[in-house]
């Protein structure tokens, strides 16, 4: 089935600076979903990307999705220790389900 | 409202026990989805419902787990003769439509499964 894989898997940021993870796939993504899940917490929908080439910002966030729609990317800037958790991208797929990434383990040093 | 919930939020079972675990969707959502997300991993899809019908079941690991949605609204995920490997976050989630490619999905706090 597909696989779509996101990197990096760990990712330690002093506060104020940039993070970027990135979601690959190697055939064409349908929708990219991307959620953030808290320590502890349940993923949480942060955003929807569809067509080729988007780009979509919400505050300090901001994501892309590949002209090729093969990739997407998460980018924050001037992460802040509320931005720690796990984010994930998720494609739909031709199905009725997400099909998730392995997701980024964000922790943000104060 | 209320968001999804589900209970228990946490279940321990010993080996070979049936575990059986609910999950209330956000009222009126059509589309609802079971999860399992393993340690560090990222959530994979089990089944999908919409409204009653169990329109998709491909990711069910084995024919120990069965999941249900009788009336439409709450889902129950049941897994007989628990094995260690089971041992997981059980996630539900739903969704207002059913044209489910695009529109985002709302998840429960998880069931934490625990076999010893």
């Amino acid at each position: 089935g597909q696989q779509v894989m996101q990197i990096p898997q760990y990712q330690h940021v002093q506060e104020g600076e940039d993070f970027t993870t990135y979601c690959n796939s190697s055939t064409t993504l349908s929708n990219i979903q991307w959620y953030k899940q808290r320590p502890g917490g349940h993923p949480v929908f942060l955003i929807q990307l569809v067509k080729s080439g988007e780009v979509k910002k919400q505050k300090r966030l901001t994501f892309q999705f590949g002209e090729a729609k093969k990739n997407s990317s998460l980018h924050i800037t001037a992460t802040q220790t509320t931005d720690v958790g796990t984010y994930f991208c998720a494609d739909s797929g031709s199905a009725r389900q997400l099909t998730f990434g392995s997701g980024t383990q964000l922790t943000v040093l104060p | 409202g209320a968001g999804v919930s589900q209970s228990p939020r946490y279940k321990v079972a010993k080996r070979g026990q049936d575990v059986a675990l609910r999950c209330d969707p956000i009222s009126g959502h059509v589309s609802l989805f079971w999860y399992q997300q393993a340690l560090g991993q990222g959530p994979e899809f089990l089944t999908y419902f919409q409204n009653e019908a169990q329109l998709d079941k491909s990711g069910l690991p084995s024919d120990r787990f069965f999941a249900e949605r009788p009336e439409g609204s709450v889902s129950t995920l049941k897994i007989q003769r628990t094995q260690q490997e089971d041992s997981a976050v059980y996630l539900c989630a739903s969704s207002p439509r059913t044209r489910v490619l695009t529109y985002e999905q709302y998840f429960g706090p998880g069931t934490r499964l625990t076999v010893t």
